[in-house]
């Protein structure tokens, strides 16, 4: 099936900093999808890309989906502790018609 | 509010017990999907109903069973949970799948004994 590689697993970083986290495919994505889980909770959908070259923001995140259609990122733009949390991709091939998630990028933000 | 509602939050069972979690909707979604997921780790498609067509993952254990009586609702049945079953259990709806995102309830967190 189709697979989507996230990195960093990890990231510490201190409030006003920014934030970076990115998905892989090796093969063309139909769309990619972004959520976010705070700790102890569940998965909240953030955005869908489905054009190459699409970005589109939401106040301090941006959001971009590359030319080829084969990699994504997320970009916060000065952190708040209220960014504490787990950033999921979710990908799927054109072919296969599903999407998986990325392993997730799990983001500290110390105050 | 339109939601998810997963119910029980949080499910006890004994090693090889059987147990029933259980999810609603209100967004009249088509589409309903159950995940497990373990610390630190992504949610794992264990199968969907479309409509009334289900689809089983190929790596989701025969142990994992479900029912979707209606639209409304759908059941995850694990028939004798083991150690290794002890995760947390996401419910999640969409209209339509593919380009479609994924609403999530809040979770059954499963403790094995």
């Amino acid at each position: 099936g189709q697979q989507v590689m996230q990195i960093p697993q990890y990231q510490h970083v201190q409030e006003g900093e920014d934030f970076t986290t990115y998905c892989n495919s090796s093969t063309t994505l139909s769309n990619i999808q972004w959520y976010k889980q705070r700790p102890g909770g569940h998965p909240v959908f953030l955005i869908q890309l489905v054009k190459s070259g699409e970005v589109k923001k939401q106040k301090r995140l941006t959001f971009q989906f590359g030319e080829a259609k084969k990699n994504s990122s997320l970009h916060i733009t000065a952190t708040q502790t209220t960014d504490v949390g787990t950033y999921f991709c979710r990908g799927g091939g054109t072919s296969y018609g599903k999407l998986t998630f990325g392993q997730g990028t799990i983001l500290t933000v110390h105050p | 509010d339109a939601m998810v509602i997963q119910n029980p939050r949080y499910q006890v069972t004994q090693f090889g017990k059987p147990v029933t979690l259980s999810c609603s909707q209100t967004l009249n979604h088509n589409v309903m999907y159950w995940y497990q997921q373990k610390s630190s780790q992504a949610p794992k498609l264990l199968f969907h109903y479309y409509d009334k067509d289900f689809n089983n993952e190929a790596d989701t254990p025969d142990n994992f069973q479900s029912r979707r009586p209606n639209t409304s609702f759908c059941f995850l049945d694990i028939r004798s949970p083991g150690l290794g079953d002890a995760a947390m259990y996401l419910c999640a709806t969409s209209f339509g799948r593919v380009l479609r995102e994924q609403y999530f309830g809040p979770g059954t967190r499963l403790t094995v004994t």
